[in-house]
């Protein structure tokens, strides 16, 4: 079975500092792993996807994220914040390899950046 | 512009009606998907389809109906049966069902009970 816990429901900022989204996952199998954005009353964008390759991760909008297998974590990181991060952000873990993509959502971490 | 069409973006049901939310996509994707949001819970699977003419239920499909008779449309219809339909929805679609394809998202239906 998988499963992604996204550790804050809330995370606030200033524009310029750095953000750190932190995602530990569980998963019987190598996991696939991505982070989504989505802005108010919008659908899901991919940001950034792992998949056994690099365990760094770079994705659009200058976010990154690192794989770290010893620690089943998969934090979000960007070195400086602007006022357009601003949005819901969802880790999501699916098994790598076994067939049928069935996507396991986190609850989502709403990032809030102030001036 | 290749993306995902979900209609209405607002719609509102009336007690023991029966709702259609349309969804099409012109990606050429073979797999699609219907997720529900609500506040604080993430997205939930309804449905998904690997392939025309074939779908299989999700992790909360009762209450929820679709078909699937053209690659690119997969209606959802919201039945009177579902009790609390009060959510937003989203459609997905991906080039296969494979894991390492990801999935695109339209920008969800939110509907709500009159």
């Amino acid at each position: 079975a998988q499963s992604v816990t996204q550790l804050d429901s809330h995370v606030s900022v200033s524009e310029g500092t750095p953000v750190l989204l932190r995602c530990n996952y569980s998963s019987s199998y190598s996991p696939s792993l991505f982070w989504y954005v989505q802005h108010p009353n919008k659908g899901l964008q991919l940001l950034l996807k792992y998949t056994s390759a690099a365990t760094l991760v770079k994705g659009i909008n200058g976010f990154e994220a690192e794989f770290k297998k010893s620690e089943t974590s998969f934090h979000l990181t960007k070195p400086s914040a602007h006022m357009s991060d601003a949005a819901e952000y969802f880790c999501v873990v699916t098994p790598l390899n076994t067939g049928f993509q069935k996507l396991v959502f986190g609850t989502g971490t709403r990032l809030l950046v102030s001036p | 512009d290749g993306g995902i069409t979900q209609s209405p973006k607002y719609l509102f049901r009336k007690e023991g009606q029966n709702v259609t939310l349309s969804c099409e996509q012109n990606l050429n994707h073979d797999a699609m998907y219907w997720y529900r949001q609500d506040p604080g819970q993430g997205l939930r699977l309804i449905y998904y389809s690997q392939i025309v003419n074939d779908f299989q239920k999700g992790d909360i499909a009762e209450g929820y109906s679709v078909s699937r008779e053209k690659k690119e449309s997969f209606p959802l219809t919201v039945t009177s049966a579902q009790k609390n339909p009060t959510a937003f929805y989203l459609c997905a679609s991906s080039a296969t069902g494979l894991d390492n394809q990801p999935q695109h998202f339209g920008d969800g239906t939110r509907l709500s009970i009159l």
